[in-house]
């Protein structure tokens, strides 16, 4: 599994735009990058997935590096119920292959 | 609701004794994810199960095992209960690896007493 370096935490303020960085530079070439969060007492939820191109879904965009050794989550604007745990997880797309989750970033957002 | 059901919510138990988790995937999925959430080792990887066959596995002890059933819901068993094995298990189920996305369960707390 490809290892990842998140910050462990990042402050937001409500209605701002945050940018949450990855990096992952052992990746393999076959590898999604995918980000979930995990808010208060509820399991991870899915937010974003992507291979080369720069993704964007209601939730927020996913910009990846030209050379795929780090990428951005994007949250546009923020809100009070996008404080959670953000967790950046390079994964192949075999039916083998699981989501191995590491430390992620702890996002706070101020009122 | 995420389509994913776990029972109990909660459960609290004494050392050495066994306990059974069990979850519902969502509906169409045949793949599901056990995972346990402890405070000092984050989210783990425990096992998975495909469709009925156990398709890879994590850092799962000897004392535990799972299996899926053939309407496609699963069971973690854990047998003598360690206070180290308080925590959160979370299950997850997806259509086919990765590509489409985990869906995770509320999750199982479980307390070792």
């Amino acid at each position: 599994d490809a290892k990842t370096t998140q910050p462990n935490s990042m402050e937001s303020n409500e209605e701002e735009p945050v940018h949450l960085p990855c990096n992952h530079s052992t990746i393999s070439g076959t590898d999604y990058i995918h980000w979930y969060r995990q808010l208060p007492s509820q399991g991870p939820e899915y937010v974003i997935h992507g291979l080369t191109s720069n993704v964007n879904n209601r939730m927020a965009s996913l910009a990846i590096a030209e050379d795929r050794k780090s990428s951005t989550l994007i949250l546009h604007r923020a809100t009070l119920r996008d404080a959670a745990v953000y967790y950046c997880i390079p994964a192949g797309n075999n039916a083998g292959n699981m989501l191995t989750f590491g430390g992620g970033t702890r996002l706070m957002v101020k009122p | 609701d995420s389509g994913v059901t776990q029972t109990p919510k909660h459960l609290i138990t004494a050392t050495g004794q066994r306990v059974t988790l069990r979850c519902s995937p969502r509906s169409g999925d045949l793949s599901v994810y056990w995972y346990q959430q402890s405070l000092d080792q984050g989210l783990q990887f425990l096992i998975q199960y495909y469709n009925g066959e156990e398709r890879a596995k994590g850092n799962i002890l000897e004392r535990f095992s799972a299996q899926q059933f053939p309407d496609l819901h699963s069971e973690l068993n854990l047998s003598s209960l360690e206070l180290g094995d308080s925590a959160l298990y979370f299950c997850a189920s997806s259509s086919w690896g990765t590509f489409y996305g985990y869906t995770f369960g509320s999750g199982t707390r479980l307390t070792v007493v």
